[in-house]
């Protein structure tokens, strides 16, 4: 079954500006996948950020975007704030209905 | 207001069975993908499958294709995941989630459920 790879973790300072990537084990990751992003804070459920690549859910701020980089699809947050510390998820699409969770990456703000 | 609402926690022996659910409410239940994501405790997301309630059409991830089943009744608006025999792995929060658009499994989901805590111990 093909992996769906994202950092494990990452910081940033407040103010700056962090890209997550997730990738696949064996290929490369475009929009014909799909990608979508979100966002779990520790005991909430999680909250979608971005979806098809690029476009921001209802409610998210622009400081969130969504693109695909090289061989992978990002997500960048421009203008980290302290909120903004969580785990971050990407979601792949890989045919006949089927969708594979990407490991997902702790961000800290400090 | 879009919502899908969860049952609660449950607490089971191994080999009992269980059945949780998810009830939609603020949109046409019946055209939208709506689909299972486990997290067990300290752990990552990890996608279950999905169920189109208008005809039950499912589809599900190969990691837990025939140890769960998902299904729905659409005259109350309600998605169910169930387990015929619960071993201590399952373990876990349970989320249920709708998929963005109408008839669609393309652009992943929208709205999510609360959660529902599942515990299986002797």
């Amino acid at each position: 079954q093909t992996v769906v790879t994202q950092e494990t973790s990452f910081s940033v300072s407040p103010g700056g500006t962090v890209t997550l990537t997730c990738g696949l084990s064996s290929g490369s990751v475009s929009t014909s996948y799909y990608p979508s992003w979100y966002q779990q804070t520790p005991g909430q459920a999680p909250r979608t950020l971005i979806y098809s690549t690029n476009t921001r859910s209802s409610g998210v701020p622009d400081r969130f975007s969504g693109s695909i980089l090289g061989n992978k699809a990002a997500l960048t947050i421009t203008g980290a704030q302290a909120d903004d510390e969580s785990d971050y998820y990407c979601v792949l699409y890989m045919g006949s209905g089927t969708v594979v969770f990407g490991g997902g990456t702790k961000l800290t703000v400090l | 207001e879009v919502q899908l609402v969860q049952s609660g926690a449950e607490v089971k022996k191994p080999g009992e069975s269980l059945r949780i659910s998810c009830k939609g409410s603020g949109y046409k239940f019946t055209n939208y993908w709506i689909g299972w994501v486990r997290q067990m405790p300290g752990k990552g997301l990890e996608w279950m499958g999905i169920i189109y309630p208008d005809d039950s059409d499912s589809r599900y991830s190969p990691s837990f294709q025939g140890q769960v089943t998902i299904s729905a009744d659409k005259s109350i608006s309600t998605a169910y995941l169930q387990w015929s025999g619960l071993k201590a792995s399952d373990t876990a929060m349970y989320y249920c989630a709708k998929w963005r658009e109408e008839g669609s499994y393309y652009y992943g989901m929208d709205v999510w459920g609360q959660g529902t805590t599942v515990t299986v111990s002797s």
